[in-house]
């Protein structure tokens, strides 16, 4: 059974735009939440995390929104820009353990 | 300051012979992590070193995966007789916290 879902494969967002990916995770258990970046033929890149006792955290064009009633993550990207297009990986850890990464979105921002 | 490191790059194998693929950690990151991702797959655990303890093999596919970690710093994932279904991209992330991973370029190894 998947614990973490990304249940877009793709998105595409004008240059300039919000970008909102989302991410639904089903272990109550889970208290640090991770999103990802991986452009092709490199490793995933870390890009923004929060955890379970805060709502929101954000750092720069980048804002996650945690909702742990519904179970939901979001990450949202103001404004978007052509560099962005990669895919992006949310990811879920419980205790400082191994993460639990959804299956990915793959965003592509247009000029 | 140096990431993530892993050798080779690429590796292409035959089925059946054995692979050896390497990992170097952030400097001082005391927690070192092991995954793959296969084509069209997501990422997929497979063992967790933190410090002296002994690591997590909860996520090794099977018994001819192997992995160790020398001296708390480099290790090395070994996969005995490879098999077809082994072909993935093997990633290695480090952490100082437990919580915020550090991932290396990966390791794409074709098992022919």
């Amino acid at each position: 059974d998947q614990q973490v879902k990304q249940n877009s494969p793709s998105l595409s967002v004008q240059e300039g735009r919000i970008s909102i990916l989302n991410c639904d995770y089903t272990n109550s258990m889970f208290d640090y939440f991770l999103w990802y970046k991986k452009y092709p033929a490199e490793g995933p890149t870390f890009l923004i995390s929060i955890s379970s006792i805060k709502d929101k955290n954000e750092d720069g064009r980048f804002t996650v929104f945690l909702n742990k009633s519904a179970k939901h993550l979001s990450l949202h990207i103001v404004p978007s820009q052509p560099g962005d297009s990669a895919v992006y990986f949310c990811a879920a850890s419980e205790g400082g353990n191994m993460l639990t990464f959804g299956g990915g979105t793959r965003l592509m921002v247009k000029p | 300051g140096a990431g993530v490191s892993q050798s080779p790059s690429n590796k292409v194998t035959e089925k059946g012979k054995d692979v050896e693929l390497r990992c170097d950690p952030i400097s001082g990151h005391t927690a070192l992590y092991w995954y793959r991702q296969s084509l069209g797959q997501g990422l997929e655990f497979l063992i967790y070193f933190q410090g002296n303890s002994a690591p997590d093999k909860s996520g090794l596919p099977s018994d001819r995966f192997s992995a160790e970690r020398t001296g708390g710093s480099v290790s090395t994932l070994t996969i005995q007789r490879t098999q077809q279904e082994d072909s993935a991209v093997y990633l290695c992330a480090s952490s100082r916290t437990g919580n915020e991973q550090f991932f290396g370029p990966g390791t794409r190894l074709t098992v022919l």
